[in-house]
C-alpha cells in the first residue's frame, strides 16, 4: 500500500476562496483523522470518521471548516471561505480497527492563504 | 483526557544511546502509552507503544515504570536521521482512538 495519501502538498489562495484538501486513506483502516498543525498550537485534531461517518467534530475551529467522507477510500476538509489565519499544515491519518494500533499519517498539505 | 510531560528539547551525540523521559502520572488503567515522532517537512511516524511491559521493535525500546506514571523512549544507536520532535501521548484503549497531542521534545543529535 502507498500510505494515506494528501493532497495537494502545497496550496496558497487568497483570501475570501474556497479550498478544498483531499486525503486517500489506507485501504481497510476504518478510522479517518484530520489534523492541523501550527507553531503556535501545535497538532490540533479536527475531525475523525468511523466507517465513513463523522464521530467528532469538537475541534473543527468554525463554521467555515467542513468535512466529508463520501466513501471508504476518500474524503475531503474544506475551508470556505478562507482567512489567512486558517495557514497551517493539515494532515490526514487513518487507523485500522484492530485495537490500539498505530496511525498512519499522510505528508501533509501545506496551506498558505494570502 | 490524561495529560503527558515532556522536555521541550535534548541533545546527543551520534551512535549513542538516547533516552527520552515522560511524565503520566494521572494515566488510568486503560490508556495505552504510544510514541511518535516528526521528522522535519514530514507527517508524524509512529514510533511504539505499550501498556505495562517493556515492549521492543525495530526502531526503539519502550521502559514502562512499574507504577506507569512515567516512561522512557530508547534510542539505542541514536543516526543524524533520529532528529526529530518524539511525542509521548496516552491513548484510551477503550473509548476511541483520538491522539492527544503535547509539544513534544526536539531531539537534536550532535555529529
Amino acid at each position: 500500500d502507498a500510505g494515506v495519501i494528501q493532497s495537494p502538498r502545497h496550496e496558497v489562495t487568497e483570501m475570501g476562496q474556497e479550498v478544498t484538501l483531499r486525503c486517500k486513506p489506507i485501504s481497510g483502516h476504518d478510522y479517518l483523522f484530520w489534523y492541523r498543525q501550527t507553531m503556535m498550537r501545535g497538532l490540533e485534531l479536527l475531525i475523525y470518521f468511523n466507517n465513513n461517518v463523522p464521530i467528532d467534530d469538537s475541534g473543527m475551529p468554525e463554521d467555515r471548516f467542513s468535512a466529508k467522507m463520501p466513501n471508504a477510500s476518500f474524503s475531503t476538509l474544506k475551508i470556505q471561505p478562507s482567512e489567512p489565519r486558517d495557514s497551517a499544515v493539515y494532515f490526514c491519518a487513518s487507523n485500522p480497527i484492530e485495537g490500539n494500533t498505530e496511525a498512519f499519517f499522510g505528508q501533509g498539505t501545506r496551506l498558505t492563504v494570502v | 483526557d490524561a495529560k503527558t510531560t515532556q522536555p521541550n528539547s535534548m541533545e546527543s551525540n551520534e551512535e549513542e544511546p538516547v533516552h527520552l523521559p515522560c511524565n503520566h502520572s494521572t494515566i488510568s488503567g486503560t490508556d495505552y502509552i504510544h510514541w511518535y515522532r516528526q521528522l522535519p517537512s514530514q507527517g508524524p511516524e509512529y514510533v511504539i507503544h505499550g501498556l505495562t511491559s517493556n515492549v521492543n521493535n525495530r526502531m526503539a525500546s519502550l521502559a514502562i515504570a512499574e507504577d506507569r506514571k512515567s516512561s522512557t523512549l530508547i534510542l539505542h544507536r541514536a543516526t543524524l536521521r533520529d532528529a526529530a520532535v518524539y511525542y509521548c501521548i496516552l491513548r484510551d484503549g477503550l473509548s476511541n482512538y483520538q491522539l492527544i497531542w503535547g509539544a513534544g521534545t526536539k531531539l537534536i543529535i550532535k555529529p
